[in-house]
């Protein structure tokens, strides 16, 4: 079975700069998250979709951020403009809806740093 | 809200060692409790869980148990080996709704042989 798939793992922008990120979940998984890790802390949830509806947004910022997943599947999460803050790894998991075991399976996640 | 605490790493031990990680967390109700594993290089994955009080979640030879009466989940382990040097994250999701996961900060264990 094929996992949580991500692409870049990495990328380097200057501020200001946009940048996008690319996440595939295992097929089946109808929950899908971004998790955002910074250097040295725990992930922080910045969104998360059950099919292609947004259950918790709550600590996206939403002045820079952005994210869609179109027909339930692959998602796309967008900074713009980019800001020295947003140095970080850029985490995408999924996870069967409606067991509730707290399971998620990880990509490798995407390394920006910002300049 | 919801929020889980773990002890500061780096943990440094030799091999062999017994391993002690300690975790506590704040949530309402009874949340569901799991040890997350980081490898260098790799992306996280679940090690073991416990889904209500007093369940002992065990993989790999780690041990977790949920205790309600000390809101607890600390990770132990008998003999520690130079493989399991990795970043160990503490989380809860919350009982219902839809599987918001929290974690903790991460605990960098490192095994010298």
């Amino acid at each position: 079975e094929a996992g949580v798939a991500q692409s870049p793992r990495y990328k380097i922008i200057e501020k200001r700069q946009s940048v996008a990120f690319w996440c595939n979940p295992i097929s089946g998984h109808a929950t899908l998250y971004w998790y955002q890790q910074i250097l040295g802390q725990g992930p922080k949830l910045l969104i998360q979709f059950q099919n292609n509806g947004v259950v918790d947004d709550s600590q996206l910022p939403k002045d820079r951020f952005s994210a869609e997943r179109l027909k339930g599947v692959d998602s796309t999460l967008k900074i713009q403009p980019a800001k020295l803050e947003d140095s970080a790894v850029y985490l995408c998991a999924s996870s069967l809806a409606g067991t509730n075991t707290g399971e998620l399976f990880f990509g490798e996640g995407s390394r920006l740093t910002v300049l | 809200g919801d929020s889980v605490t773990q002890m500061e790493g780096p943990v440094t031990l030799s091999e062999e060692a017994f391993l002690t990680i300690n975790c506590t967390y704040t949530a309402t109700g009874y949340p569901s409790l799991f040890w997350y594993v980081q490898y260098p290089g790799e992306g996280l994955q679940l090690l073991l869980k416990a889904t209500k009080a007093d369940d002992k979640g065990s993989n790999k030879g780690f041990e977790a148990t949920y205790r309600k009466e000390t809101t607890s989940f600390h990770l132990e382990k008998g003999s520690v080996q130079v493989s399991d040097s990795a970043v160990y994250f503490c989380a809860l999701s919350p009982p219902g709704g839809y599987q918001k996961v929290t974690f903790g900060t991460g605990t960098k264990l490192q095994v010298i042989p």
